[in-house]
């Protein structure tokens, strides 16, 4: 099965500064992407997402870039703030398959 | 908006208890899904279900069984709880057939088996 890697684990950033994660996956059969956002306490949210036939997708101040033939995509957060805080998981599935497989998480804390 | 609403955030049982958590969602979802959060673990799929009466096991289903009887009603059983069990436990629902989209999650279950 799928098999998706976060890193970095934890992830300090300065107010304003940007912050990247990336993540790794093995199936080459995936083309979905989609990224998660987890507050304190809360449930995990869907905060952006791409297919496999685009490179890169915006919105706002996050966007996210896929490599396909290299295997990674990579969360990007510009001019972050204190509610950017908070874990961040990504995940990857084929389209037509309803069993995403999530990383493990990246803890991102914004410095004010 | 979707609403998924799960019947207990938080439980305490015992060792061998037989222990239900319930999942409700009032949009129509084929499919739904029972993960667990553990810290450093991530979100790991114990099963999920795109039909009424449908299953199909995720990656950790052993110690765990489902139910599902009505379109908006998804259940997780634990047969025999155990403390290897203590965990947060996710339900999501998606509406897309055959394709992946959008999970929208419950609140959350916190279980604690002493």
């Amino acid at each position: 099965g799928e098999n998706v890697e976060q890193h970095p684990s934890t992830l300090s950033v300065q107010e304003g500064d940007s912050a990247v994660i990336k993540c790794t996956y093995s199936d080459s059969a995936s083309n979905y992407f989609p990224w998660y956002k987890q507050e304190l306490g809360k449930r995990p949210q869907l905060i952006i997402d791409i297919r496999s036939n685009v490179g890169e997708k915006k919105d706002q101040r996050i966007a996210v870039t896929l490599n396909k033939t290299a295997k990674h995509f990579s969360l990007h957060i510009t001019e972050t703030q204190p509610e950017d805080s908070a874990v961040y998981f990504c995940a990857a599935s084929p389209w037509g398959n309803n069993r995403l497989a999530f990383g493990k998480g990246n803890q991102v804390v914004v410095i004010p | 908006d979707v609403k998924v609403t799960q019947s207990s955030r938080y439980l305490v049982k015992r060792t061998g208890e037989k222990v239900f958590l319930e999942c409700v969602q009032d949009m129509d979802h084929e499919n739904m899904f029972w993960y667990r959060q553990d810290p450093g673990l991530g979100l790991r799929l114990i099963y999920f279900s795109y039909d009424v009466k449908m299953k199909e096991k995720g990656d950790i289903p052993e110690g765990y069984s489902v139910s599902r009887e009505k379109k908006e009603r998804f259940s997780l059983i634990l047969e025999s709880a155990s403390t290897n069990q203590t965990s947060m436990y996710l339900c999501a629902t998606t509406w897309t057939s055959g394709g992946a989209g959008e999970l929208f999650f419950g609140e959350g279950s916190r279980l604690t088996v002493l």
